[in-house]
């Protein structure tokens, strides 16, 4: 079955700083990416996600990239802000219908 | 859109009761509903697969007797945690797919039940 890895489990960035993480992912059949945001005792929200016929997608200050072949994906958070300290997921999956694995998460802190 | 709501938020509950979580999609139809179970500073764990109209299918460890499925609407799944312990514990968190979203990969989530078993 798939396996998710994720680095790193945690990160202090300064504000204003970047943030990469990172995840690597092991069944080629795995064809949808997500990254979830969560906080402490909430459901986790979808921040952006990418399919696997796209090599890397932005939105505002937050972009994915891929690499099917090495099969990782990465999260870039550039401009960070406070409010963006939380537990990162990123997941895999096989589309409509199938179940995600998840990464084991990333705290991450953005500090004043 | 895409509404998934949970009920109860919070639950507390004494060792050995049976405690039931429920999981609605509110504007959406799901033949399929995800369960996942999150312990203090973990991943999301899938539980079980919730099939509308056929039994769940049930992740390898996870105790089919123990954690019931039953997802008789296209709108409802539930999951009760029968004969509850301590190690019971934890955040448990529905997802659905909505039925119209035919090529979407998006699962949409519950707020989460955070169940304390004493």
């Amino acid at each position: 079955g798939e396996n998710v890895e994720q680095h790193p489990s945690t990160l202090s960035v300064q504000e204003g700083d970047s943030a990469v993480i990172k995840c690597t992912y092991s069944d080629s059949a795995s064809n949808y990416f997500p990254w979830y945001k969560q906080e402490l005792g909430k459901r986790p929200q979808l921040i952006i996600d990418i399919r696997s016929n796209v090599g890397e997608k932005k939105d505002q200050r937050i972009a994915v990239t891929l690499n099917k072949t090495a099969k990782h994906f990465s999260l870039h958070i550039t401009e960070t802000q406070p409010e963006d300290s939380a537990v990162y997921f990123c997941a895999a999956g096989g589309g409509y219908g199938q179940n995600f694995v998840f990464g084991p998460g990333t705290r991450l802190s953005v500090l004043p | 859109g895409a509404v998934v709501s949970q009920h109860p938020s919070r639950v507390i509950c004494k060792s050995g009761t049976s405690v039931k979580i429920e999981c609605r999609s509110l504007d959406f139809q799901a033949t399929t509903m995800f369960w996942y179970r999150q312990f203090p500073k973990q991943s999301l764990m899938l539980m079980a697969t919730s099939n509308e109209g056929s039994k769940a299918t049930y992740e390898q460890g996870v105790e089919k007797d123990k954690f019931l499925i039953n997802h008789a609407s296209l709108t409802l799944s539930t999951l009760t945690v029968t004969s509850a312990h301590p190690e019971d514990s934890s955040f448990y968190i529905c997802s659905a797919f909505p039925v119209q979203f035919e090529l979407a990969a998006e699962q949409f989530f519950g707020p989460g039940t955070r169940l304390t078993v004493l």
